[in-house]
């Protein structure tokens, strides 16, 4: 089974629209690490946000924002008033903490936004 | 600059031709990892290793090798390739594993005809 699934494979906005990117994850730990990546066209992989289990603070970041609910397994990614530039494919992902798994980090399959001017 | 370095970028194989990817990191951290991308499936991880001579399989180790003879080098053997390993393989290093943030190098696109 997925550890991390993100059903929304492309999504398509226009500028200045508003965007949520879906993460649902699955784990019977109860400390565990959500990440999110982002990957341009460019094809790097850039550092977006980590958070821990016991953090359920929402978080923003200028036009990001993060909200996770574990009652619901689900750590989303809200970009605000989107910008030609945030077109990139999303990657979620998850860093358990059980002992034979401590050092394996498990991705989603990505989402690709594409926001048109 | 830290940074993660991959050699080759690019590269085209032929089934069976041993071949190695580099991969060298100078943030002095103690975890490395490999990934391969493949559309639809995201990125999945190959191998990975927390220090020195200390490396473990992730989900997709099969018909992949990895050593960690120093710190800041941590390679990719494909003994035998395939063409089911054409991908694109992206190294990665953290201070630590579990938990932390991963810097990824730039990728090496892969073919194996």
């Amino acid at each position: 089974a997925q550890k991390v699934t993100q059903a929304q494979t492309e999504i398509s906005v226009v500028e200045k629209e508003d965007v949520t990117l879906d993460c649902v994850y699955e784990t019977r730990d109860t400390t565990y690490y959500l990440f999110w990546y982002k990957q341009p066209p460019s094809g790097e992989l850039v550092f977006l946000i980590r958070r821990n289990s016991f953090d359920e603070q929402n978080e923003i970041s200028g036009r990001y924002s993060w909200n996770f609910q574990k009652s619901t397994s689900s750590f989303n990614f809200t970009i605000t008033a989107s910008q030609v530039v945030d077109s990139a494919v999303y990657f979620c992902a998850l860093s358990e903490a059980r002992l034979y798994n401590f050092n394996k980090f498990y991705f989603g399959s990505g989402t690709k936004l594409n926001v048109k001017p | 600059e830290a940074q993660v370095t991959q050699n080759p970028r690019y590269l085209i194989t032929v089934t069976g031709k041993k071949l190695t990817v580099t991969c060298s990191q100078n943030m002095n951290h103690e975890y490395m990892s490999w990934y391969r991308q493949d559309p639809g499936l995201g990125l999945r991880q190959i191998y990975y290793s927390m220090n020195v001579e200390v490396t473990d399989k992730g989900d997709v180790p099969e018909g992949y090798k990895v050593s960690r003879k120093e710190k800041r080098n941590f390679p990719l053997i494909l003994e035998s390739p395939s063409p089911n390993q054409t991908s694109l393989y992206f190294c990665a290093s953290s201070i630590q594993g579990h938990g932390y943030e991963q810097y990824f190098g730039p990728g090496t696109r892969l073919t194996v005809t």
